[in-house]
């Protein structure tokens, strides 16, 4: 079955330090992966997803599928970037199911 | 209008009560979905419409039961629900079924006493 694995419930970097949040998933085939962020008291948004390869915000995410892993990286933290962070997988192309990972609060220290 | 709205924003209710949720989005999307949430948990899905045929159904229990009048609208009815249903209900719409970027609403906090 598929699924995702965010293994830091939650990561706490001081402003201006790099940010790399991890995200690993369990599928045999050729997955399509996304970063959903929560910022407080807003709606669930789409980051980025992987086909795209496109930088968001200075947030990047490289699909690894030797490594089965999508992490999520930015050099340089802002304070803005405090959220929560979920990590979802589709299973195919066109699939209709997005599957969640438990998500990442991430704090940005001044 | 490139938002999902959803209402009520907040709900209480009781074991034998009768309520809906309801969702609206005006983007022209064929696909729209119900996730349930969990405190510090994330989405989990619920059903999908597509077309406004409902496609999935994540075996839910039959006290939710979901309709797609037309397809800018989505309700969630909700019937002899339990105390564990309480959580937030968040409605989504894509493009397509299956498009890769979904779009959320706000949620509707639900309370069953």
């Amino acid at each position: 079955a598929q699924r995702v694995t965010q293994p830091e419930k939650l990561l706490s970097v001081f402003k201006g330090a790099p940010v790399e949040l991890k995200c690993n998933y369990s599928y045999s085939g050729s997955p399509e992966l996304f970063w959903y962020v929560q910022y407080s008291r807003q709606r669930l948004q789409l980051l980025l997803r992987h086909i795209s390869r496109e930088s968001i915000k200075g947030f990047t995410a490289d699909l690894n599928k030797g490594e089965t892993s999508f992490h999520l990286k930015k050099p340089f933290a802002q304070e803005e970037d405090s959220a929560m962070y979920y990590c979802a997988l589709k299973t195919t192309p066109g699939a209709q199911k997005l599957v969640f990972g438990q998500g990442t609060r991430l704090t940005i220290n001044p | 209008d490139t938002e999902v709205t959803q209402t009520p924003k907040h709900l209480v209710m009781g074991m034998t009560n009768k309520k809906s949720l309801k969702c609206e989005q005006h983007m022209g999307h064929r696909a729209m979905y119900w996730y349930k949430q969990k405190a510090k948990k994330p989405p989990e899905l619920m059903f999908v419409y597509s077309y406004e045929k409902l496609s999935i159904n994540e075996s839910v229990p039959s006290r939710f039961s979901p309709e797609c009048p037309n397809s800018s609208l989505l309700n969630l009815h909700l019937h002899a629900l339990q105390p564990e249903d309480s959580a937030l209900y968040l409605c989504a719409s894509s493009q397509d079924p299956g498009y890769n970027e979904q779009f959320f609403g706000p949620g509707t906090r639900l309370t069953v006493l």
